[in-house]
């Protein structure tokens, strides 16, 4: 069995600030963890991916995450929020045993104030 | 580009009509596509696993008879809302699945449905 836990349903931050965006997951296995980005009316985009190589996963965007096993925590981040970064973000866990079925958490809504 | 392609975009039809969406996998061979239903202000919901070639798996609670799922190539699978009525309205999301593990979805853009 597999779950996300996405700790915040809302974040908001100014532009040119830290963006922290939280992700816990559960799994009987070792797991691909994902984060993806979801603007108005369009499909989900992915910002990066982990896939048990190294746990700092940078992705596009200047996203990145880190993998923490003791802490089952998969956190995004960015270090300088922009106004084109206001969307959904979805953290999803996938076990390789499960035929690619996903596991999506319930989003975070990440508002950047100018 | 776009790597998974997902037509229409929108549809605006009348309560009763049967309307199919298209999602193509344009730069890889996709055994396994993935269809989802989101609600405003929610996450994807996962409606059924296709798989080419043999019938798709559906989640608990959602119609094989309503929601028809076809996968006859290795690029293509269609979902077919049958006899769509409003409570149907909603944004239906295809993903492929390339092929190897732990690989990430990629998905369509959505189709917005609305039943009137």
């Amino acid at each position: 069995a597999q779950s996300v836990t996405q700790l915040d349903s809302h974040v908001s931050v100014s532009e040119g600030t830290p963006v922290l965006l939280r992700c816990n997951y559960s799994s009987s296995y070792s797991p691909s963890l994902f984060w993806y980005v979801q603007h108005p009316n369009k499909g989900l985009q992915l910002l990066l991916k982990y896939t048990s190589a190294a746990t700092l996963v940078k992705g596009i965007n200047g996203f990145e995450a880190e993998f923490k096993k003791s802490e089952t925590s998969f956190h995004l981040t960015k270090p300088s929020a922009h106004m084109s970064d206001a969307a959904e973000y979805f953290c999803v866990v996938t076990l390789n045993t499960n035929a690619g079925k996903s596991t999506f958490g319930d989003g975070t809504t990440l508002t950047v104030k100018p | 580009g776009a790597v998974v392609s997902q037509h229409p975009s929108w549809v605006i039809c009348k309560s009763g009509t049967s309307v199919k969406i298209e999602c193509r996998s344009l730069d890889f061979q996709a055994t396994t596509m993935f269809w989802y239903r989101q609600f405003p202000k929610q996450s994807l919901m996962l409606m059924a696993t296709s798989n080419e070639g043999s019938k798709a798996t559906y989640e608990q609670g959602v119609e094989k008879d309503k929601f028809l799922i076809n996968h006859a190539s290795l690029t293509l699978s269609t979902l077919t809302v049958t006899s769509a009525h409003p409570e149907d309205s909603s944004f239906y999301i295809c993903s492929a699945l390339p092929p190897g593990g732990g690989q990430p979805q990629h998905f369509g853009d959505g189709t917005r449905l609305s039943i009137l």
